[in-house]
């Protein structure tokens, strides 16, 4: 069985400070780790996923994660909040069979 | 080019009336999801095809949920007896194959009033 846990059903930050947006799984099987954004009414759009190659990944705008198993962590980062990125954040871990388990999600505000 | 999209974008309907909903994926993509999304929740899933036929559909909640994907290409979720718990939006993905990131569309919004 596969399941993610989203700590902090909302964030906020100031713009230019650190963004961390916090996700730990549990997974039977090595997992495959994914943040999507979702932007009010629209669809979700993949920032980056982990697939077994480097633990440290690069996503779009700017954000990253790190995979780390010993703590069953994929936190999302990014340096410096921009106004843009205030939006709903998914964390979501699937398996041999594909299909997604989604968190709950993290609703990120960014004040100027 | 272009992306997954759903059709409508909003439906309402009555309780206990029959809905379709549609999907039109990237073309080419072989593996299609459906995703229902609750208010204040993250997407779950339904179903998934790979081609033609359902290769998981343990996600669908009860037998008035059903899904089609007759040519390969575009689905559709057919929903009988609609009760009020059936409000959500649901979402389409489609991926290249399996294994592959899936492209998300915006959703149909369902009301069951």
């Amino acid at each position: 069985a596969q399941s993610v846990t989203q700590l902090g059903s909302h964030v906020s930050v100031s713009e230019g400070a650190l963004v961390l947006l916090r996700c730990n799984y549990s997974s039977s099987v090595p997992p495959y780790l994914f943040w999507y954004v979702q932007y009010p009414n629209q669809g979700l759009q993949l920032l980056l996923k982990y697939t077994s190659a480097a633990t440290l990944v690069k996503g779009i705008n700017g954000f990253e994660a790190e995979f780390k198993k010993s703590e069953t962590s994929f936190h999302l980062t990014k340096p410096s909040a921009h106004m843009s990125d205030a939006a709903e954040y998914f964390c979501a871990v699937s398996g041999r069979t594909d299909k997604l388990i989604f968190g709950t999600g993290t609703r990120l505000q960014v004040f100027p | 080019g272009a992306g997954v999209s759903q059709t409508p974008s909003n439906k309402v309907t009555e309780k206990g009336k029959y809905v379709e909903l549609r999907c039109d994926p990237i073309s080419g993509h072989t593996a299609l999801y459906w995703y229902r999304q609750s208010l204040g929740q993250g997407p779950e899933f339904l179903i998934y095809f790979q081609g033609t036929g359902a290769a998981d559909d343990s996600g669908l909640p009860n037998d008035r949920f059903f899904a089609v994907r007759p040519e390969g290409s575009v689905s559709t979720l057919k929903i009988q007896r609609t009760e009020r718990g059936d409000s959500a939006v649901y979402l389409c993905a489609s991926s290249l194959t399996t294994a592959e990131t899936q492209y998300f569309g915006p959703g149909t919004r369902l009301l069951v009033l």
